[in-house]
């Protein structure tokens, strides 16, 4: 089975534009989570979504949303960028047969806000 | 927030030898789990033990979780050049999301 795919792997952006990151899922798998990770923050929870509805979210500004369309897939759109956004931003996907269980993660997007 | 701490913060042994790394946490989990980062990539899944449980193997990793001390310990033994990593414990508290620790940063010397 393909791994969780992230795209793109980088990007470079300039304070207050806007940005879209999408992620695919393992197939099969119907929960898509989203971290932040950053040198002064760490990992952080930003979303979770199940079956195209969102279960869960972090602890973030509304700048920062996404969804999940039917196949799974999900994006997440940071808008009005902030040089503090730059960061690695992680997908993560689990099967969820009984529990918030094992998540397997991509690669990762690393942002660069300017 | 970070519900964890990890302890140490950076860990350095030579090729062969164990590694112990100690993580901390606030609040009842369901499950705690164990991931490894490589050099900023994605992370790793190692293992999981549940909150019922009180030690757990896999391979060369032991991991053990105390929750009357809410605390959590992984064990890799006879390390190798390749366990070179940051490692993350992370829980579940029933919401839907993992809360990881601030990481070890490991160093296996060759």
């Amino acid at each position: 089975k393909a791994g969780v795919t992230q795209t793109p792997r980088y990007l470079i952006k300039t304070r207050g534009q806007q940005v879209t990151l999408s992620c695919s899922p393992i197939s099969g798998h119907r929960s898509v989570s989203w971290y932040q990770q950053t040198p002064g923050q760490g990992l952080q929870f930003l979303f979770e979504y199940f079956s195209e509805t969102q279960r869960n979210k972090g602890n973030f500004p509304g700048r920062f949303s996404g969804r999940q369309f039917s196949n799974s897939r999900s994006e997440m759109n940071v808008s009005t960028l902030e040089l503090g956004d730059s960061a690695l931003y992680l997908c993560a996907s689990s099967l969820e047969q009984g529990g918030f269980d094992e998540q397997f993660f991509g690669p990762g997007t690393r942002l660069t806000v300017l | 927030s970070q519900q964890g701490e990890e302890d140490p913060q950076a860990l350095s042994i030579q090729e062969g030898e164990n590694a112990t790394m100690n993580c901390s946490y606030k609040t009842s989990i369901n499950n705690l789990q164990w991931y490894r980062q490589n050099s900023g990539r994605g992370l790793v899944h190692l293992i999981l033990i549940r909150s019922n449980e009180r030690e757990k193997h896999s391979g060369r990793l032991r991991v053990t979780l105390d929750t009357s001390k809410k605390s959590s310990s992984l064990l890799i033994t006879a390390s190798r050049a390749a366990d070179t990593a940051s490692y993350f414990c992370a829980t579940d508290t029933g919401r839907r999301a993992l809360t990881f620790g601030s990481g070890t940063r490991l160093q296996v010397q060759p």
